[in-house]
């Protein structure tokens, strides 16, 4: 199983709910990311998780939540969103981190294309 | 400040076509540069390049790396309308542990 796998594909959220989008991979990669994607643009690190713990947030505001509950799922949970958030939520793995040769290529998902009303 | 800069921003070209994208960087601590596609939604891993002057290949595309020139090309010959894709370039830095820095893309049309 090479897959990352992203739920919900797509979601509408008013600003006033809570919604969590969720992740997962069997490849028994140690590292995993979210990322934020807007229209033409590259993607955003948001934040990175390794061997289950916080390892990186890339100053992102306190409505966005991330959570690691093993080594296979990442949760990100959303609450009081702005219109401004809409964007395409990656989430990727890599093997270990930090990455070295064999750490440094990401496997994406499909991502969830969010919209905030 | 780290950035990683891809030309061209778009591209439209004819089936048979070949075609060159280019990337360049400027990025404290290079550990490597990669390239991957974004058809849709999830980006798909191509290349990895950390040496000068190495030509990696994979069928109809492939890419090498100038260190001291400090960008990559990708190549892509007989081009198809599957190509059609988004390719991002990345470089990855030992700033901090790691970071990965994304060049805006270039957004490639193969007309059929």
């Amino acid at each position: 199983d090479t897959e990352v796998t992203q739920t919900p594909k797509h979601l509408v959220m008013g600003m006033t709910n809570k919604k969590s989008l969720k992740c997962e991979q069997h490849m028994g990669h140690r590292a995993m990311y979210w990322y934020k994607q807007k229209a033409k643009k590259p993607p955003e690190l948001m934040f990175v998780y390794s061997y289950e713990k916080l390892s990186i947030n890339e100053s992102v505001p306190s409505r966005f939540s991330p959570e690691c509950p093993n080594s296979s799922l990442l949760n990100l949970h959303l609450h009081a969103l702005q219109p401004e958030d809409s964007a395409l939520y990656l989430c990727a793995s890599s093997p270990i981190l930090p990455r070295g040769e064999r750490g440094e290529k990401l496997f994406f998902g499909s991502g969830t294309q969010l919209s905030v009303l | 400040e780290d950035k990683v800069v891809q030309s061209p921003l778009s591209l439209v070209v004819h089936e048979g076509d070949t075609v060159t994208l280019n990337c360049s960087y400027e990025v404290t601590n290079f550990r490597s540069l990669l390239w991957y596609k974004q058809e849709k939604k999830a980006p798909t891993f191509l290349f990895m390049l950390t040496s000068s002057g190495i030509e990696k290949k994979s069928g109809r595309l492939s890419s090498i790396l100038d260190k001291k020139e400090l960008f990559s090309i990708l190549n892509i010959t007989a081009t198809q309308t599957g190509d059609s894709a988004i390719y991002l370039c990345a470089v990855e830095a030992a700033t901090g542990g790691f970071k990965t820095i994304f060049g805006a893309g270039t957004r490639l049309f193969v007309k059929a």
